[in-house]
């Protein structure tokens, strides 16, 4: 069993959609959990940092963390065409090493 | 936010010849940076992990004498693929985390095409 997973997609959603991506994680010393957002040939981008469960708001995006369901979200609302591109789930033990395990990534494409 | 940046965004190198790729954190020091692999469609996976003034640790599976990492000052970590062949051929990104328990930027990446 991975660490973390993630459904590749692709997920294909008509623009103004709300997105839901998803993770689930097999570690509970998991303590920080980021969603990175990649385009096409380029590196992943932050988008969201959090630490304990709840929900963090940040413009369109929030981020929604579940720790007793091992269980990390992303909605993105209002999407756009420009939304398009692989999202990827990411998260660490903190401490001293803070090496980030991935998910997949879910690849999305926000139709026009 | 922060910025790392990379050098170079793309090369193409000859078989049996090494090939450097620089990462560099613009405006923060970064106690700790990551090396990654990634191919088409797929995710980021971690080669080493490069703290300043001391080896790198290297991931299972990953040669340390073809991907030599040098993490020389705070702001500056290197990446020397070494005798490259066309299965080196992929994208490499580093990361930087500014210090303990901070977030981790990601650089632009590197495209290395052995040809």
């Amino acid at each position: 069993q991975k660490e973390v997973e993630q459904d590749p997609g692709p997920l294909s959603v008509p623009e103004g959609a709300i997105v839901s991506l998803n993770c689930t994680y097999s570690n509970s010393a998991f303590q920080y959990f980021m969603w990175y957002r990649q385009y096409s040939r380029k590196g992943p981008e932050l988008l969201m940092y959090t630490y304990s469960s709840g929900n963090k708001e940040d413009g369109r995006f929030t981020a929604q963390v579940d720790k007793s369901s091992k269980y990390i979200s992303l909605f993105i609302r209002d999407s756009q065409p420009s939304d398009s591109a692989t999202y990827l789930c990411a998260m660490n033990y903190g401490g001293a090493t803070n090496k980030l395990i991935f998910g997949t990534g879910t690849l999305l494409a926000v139709q026009p | 936010g922060a910025v790392v940046s990379q050098h170079p965004s793309r090369v193409i190198c000859k078989s049996g010849t090494s090939v450097k790729i620089e990462c560099r954190s613009l405006d923060f020091q970064a106690t700790t940076m990551f090396w990654y692999r990634q191919f088409p469609k797929k995710s980021l996976m971690l080669m080493a992990t490069s703290n300043e003034g001391s080896k790198a640790t290297y991931e299972q599976g990953v040669e340390k004498d073809k991907f030599l990492i040098n993490h020389a000052s705070l702001t500056l970590s290197t990446l020397t693929v070494t005798s490259a062949h066309p299965e080196d051929s992929s994208f490499y990104i580093c990361s930087a985390q500014p210090g303990l328990g901070n977030t981790i930027y990601f650089g632009e990446g590197s495209w290395l095409t052995v040809v």
